[in-house]
């Protein structure tokens, strides 16, 4: 068993959708971060949380510690937004990787 | 401020021949670390480098090495290459280990043949 699971692992949708990636990790962290990696691999870090709730722009990042998971939302989603999110938490002095969740948004 | 450079972007090897890839941290960050990332296994810790001392290491044979020099640049090495070990290789620094936002550099890619 992977400790970290994201769901879903593909997902599609039409621009202005609210979309919600799910992160559960099944280990003890000390933080918890969100990537975005585009086509060509450069990886880009949205957000860093160790509790509650970051927004920034249209991206908002939530982690509930007692439940072991966190969610990245994006609001009025559009086509750049297309690309890999990456769920990673610092566990053990290490990052740990999802499998990553690709989202597409089409026009 | 300038990102995180990593080169060679991108480099082909055979099979058995050795490796070194650069890595220059953001300006005033003391910690870089390294990353594999394949179709397969997806984003792979490697290892962590803080102030020349390798923090941490993750599980990969002892071909994988690094070093970080006293104005933050790292290298990483990987002798007696292998089919498998092409990937993608991320580089990361941060201004100190634990809770600190990563900063990721463009990656080199490894092609072994």
């Amino acid at each position: 068993k992977n400790e970290v699971e994201q769901s879903p692992q593909n997902l599609t949708a039409q621009e202005g959708e609210f979309i919600t990636i799910n992160c559960s990790y099944s280990v003890g962290i000390s933080a918890l971060h969100w990537l975005q990696q585009h086509p060509g691999g450069g990886i880009v870090s949205l957000f860093m949380l160790s509790s509650g709730k970051k927004k920034h722009g249209r991206l908002i990042a939530t982690i509930n510690i007692q439940e072991k998971h966190s969610s990245l939302h994006i609001t009025a989603s559009h086509p750049r937004d297309s690309a890999v999110y990456i769920c990673a938490v610092r566990f053990a002095q290490k990052l740990v990787f999802g499998q990553g969740t690709r989202l597409t948004i089409n026009p | 401020k300038a990102g995180v450079t990593q080169t060679p972007r991108y480099l082909i090897k055979t099979r058995g021949q050795q490796v070194t890839l650069s890595c220059s941290p953001i300006s005033g960050h003391r910690s870089v670390s390294w990353y594999q990332q394949t179709p397969g296994q997806g984003l792979q810790f490697l290892f962590e480098y803080f102030s020349e001392t390798q923090r941490n290491k993750g599980n990969f044979p002892g071909r994988f090495s690094g070093r970080q020099f006293s104005n933050s640049r790292s290298e990483m090495n990987v002798s007696t290459l292998e089919l498998g070990d092409s990937a993608l290789y991320l580089c990361a620094s941060s201004l100190r280990t634990d809770y600190n936002e990563q900063f990721f550099g463009p990656g080199t890619r490894l092609t072994v043949l």
